[in-house]
């Protein structure tokens, strides 16, 4: 079974244009999460989405960030212009709606520098 | 405050060392607790969840939960080179089987030969 993939792995921009990571959860897994790791601290949450609708937004920092699960599926994060403090990993998760033991599995990540 | 403590390290030891982690956090409602293990360029691996106070072993690990002092644990036992990674440990409030993950900053930890 595969696993949670993420596009681009790194991704190198300036400051003012757009970027736009994409995360592809396991499969039938209708709980996508996106977090993010900037340099030095921990892993923040970001958003929760249950099949297409988001059930979650309270970690998005501002309205530059757009997230989007178009028909519950694969997922995208957009940030839109990217300011120097956007660098960091970006990380996708994905879980079943499965009682208290449910499990997050996270991808590799994507690397964002805004330069 | 973060919500949840955990020293950075970095930690080195000796192959065979056991192993001490430890997080500490403030938010009573996170009742779901879990350590996850990232190799370097990796994803975060979920390692051991625990949801009541006590010990859980599985092999050469055993997480440890003391809801009264809002404090866990992790113990490697044995520990081998291939458990160089950051470990990071991760809370989960009560109330739904799913949600946000609140996490410590991880701790490096190093095995050498």
């Amino acid at each position: 079974e595969a696993g949670v993939t993420q596009f681009p792995s790194h991704s190198v921009i300036e400051k003012g244009q757009t970027v736009t990571l994409r995360c592809d959860p396991i499969s039938g897994h209708d709980n996508l999460y996106w977090y993010r790791r900037v340099m030095g601290k921990e892993i923040k949450f970001l958003l929760h989405f249950v099949k297409e609708s988001k059930q979650d937004e309270s970690g998005m920092p501002n309205n530059r960030f757009l997230a989007e699960r178009t028909g519950g599926t694969y997922s995208t994060l957009k940030v839109q212009p990217a300011e120097l403090e956007d660098s960091g990993v970006y990380f996708c998760a994905s879980s079943q709606r499965q009682g208290p033991t449910d499990t997050q599995y996270f991808g590799p990540g994507t690397r964002l520098t805004v330069l | 405050q973060k919500e949840v403590e955990q020293d950075p390290g970095p930690l080195s030891v000796p192959e065979g060392a056991i192993v001490s982690l430890n997080c500490t956090y403030s938010n009573s409602a996170f009742q779901y607790f879990m350590w996850y293990r990232q190799y370097s360029r990796k994803g975060p691996e979920l390692l051991m969840y625990t949801y009541s106070s006590g010990n859980k072993e599985d092999g050469r690990f055993t997480a440890q939960v003391d809801k009264s002092s809002k404090y866990i644990s992790l113990f490697i036992r044995d520990s081998q080179p291939s458990d160089s990674a950051t470990y990071l440990c991760a809370m989960r409030a009560g109330g739904t089987s799913y949600g946000k993950l609140t996490f410590g900053q991880g701790t490096i930890l190093t095995v050498h030969p």
